[in-house]
């Protein structure tokens, strides 16, 4: 069963740091682009970024461009999300999602992490 | 990057058919068949119903179909139960090789 654990979020202030986790399990994981998909409160889905299988292939979203940095670990089955220089328009749900081999659609997502930006 | 636009809100009677639109451009939808339909149910992750336009994920009812022409793509769900009130996004790759949600569309199943 493809399981995806999202974790680090929090409250932050304005201005701050935190780095999200992901961990993957049940399917291989070093050969699957994967994404971070975040929802604010009330609002919509918004892609944030993705990275290919071998990290070669980054992309952000124009929002979140020069302030996060997405990575990921395939020896520990593991993506991340970096995110720097952060306002109150960051805050949201943030999940990890894989992408459906081809297609660029999501078929597996987690249950997601709170991330609170305020002072 | 800007989003897909998507209705509101749409609500159809139990047993009915809707359809949910999703409008793009030429630099999204109107060039790819990179289209995909999302459910959320409140408090839930999404959850992928239809990939390539028109391919239902694996486990998805044959009562929801997906279809584009031109720079619209949309969603039908056909005889409609109460389960399927939901919030409903479509998605699609872009030129720049991002990816752009649509704003969302509430279903009311009456």
């Amino acid at each position: 069963e493809v399981q995806l654990v999202e974790s680090g979020g929090g409250l932050v202030k304005p201005g701050g740091s935190l780095r999200l986790s992901c961990a993957a399990s049940g399917f291989t994981f070093n050969t699957y682009t994967m994404n971070w998909v975040r929802q604010a409160p009330g609002k919509g889905l918004e892609w944030v970024s993705s990275i290919s299988s071998t990290s070669s292939d980054i992309y952000y979203a124009d929002s979140v461009k020069g302030r996060f940095t997405i990575s990921r670990d395939n020896a520990k089955n593991s993506l991340y999300l970096q995110m720097d220089s952060l306002s109150a328009d960051d805050t949201a749900v943030y999940y990890c999602a894989r992408d459906h081999y081809g297609d660029y659609s999501l078929d597996s997502w987690g249950q997601g992490t709170l991330v609170t930006v305020s002072s | 990057q800007s989003a897909l636009t998507q209705p509101a809100s749409v609500s159809g009677s139990h047993g009915q058919s809707i359809t949910i639109s999703c409008t793009g451009t030429s630099s999204d939808l109107g060039t790819y068949n990179y289209v995909s339909w999302y459910q959320q149910h409140p408090g839930k992750a999404p959850k992928l119903m239809v990939y390539d336009v028109s391919h239902r994920a694996s486990g998805v009812s044959n009562r929801f179909s997906g279809s584009k022409s031109g720079n619209t793509a949309s969603l039908t769900i056909s005889g409609l139960q109460a389960e399927d009130e939901a919030d409903y996004y479509c998605s699609s790759f872009t030129i720049s090789s991002t990816r752009v949600f649509g704003g969302g569309t509430k279903l009311t199943v009456l």
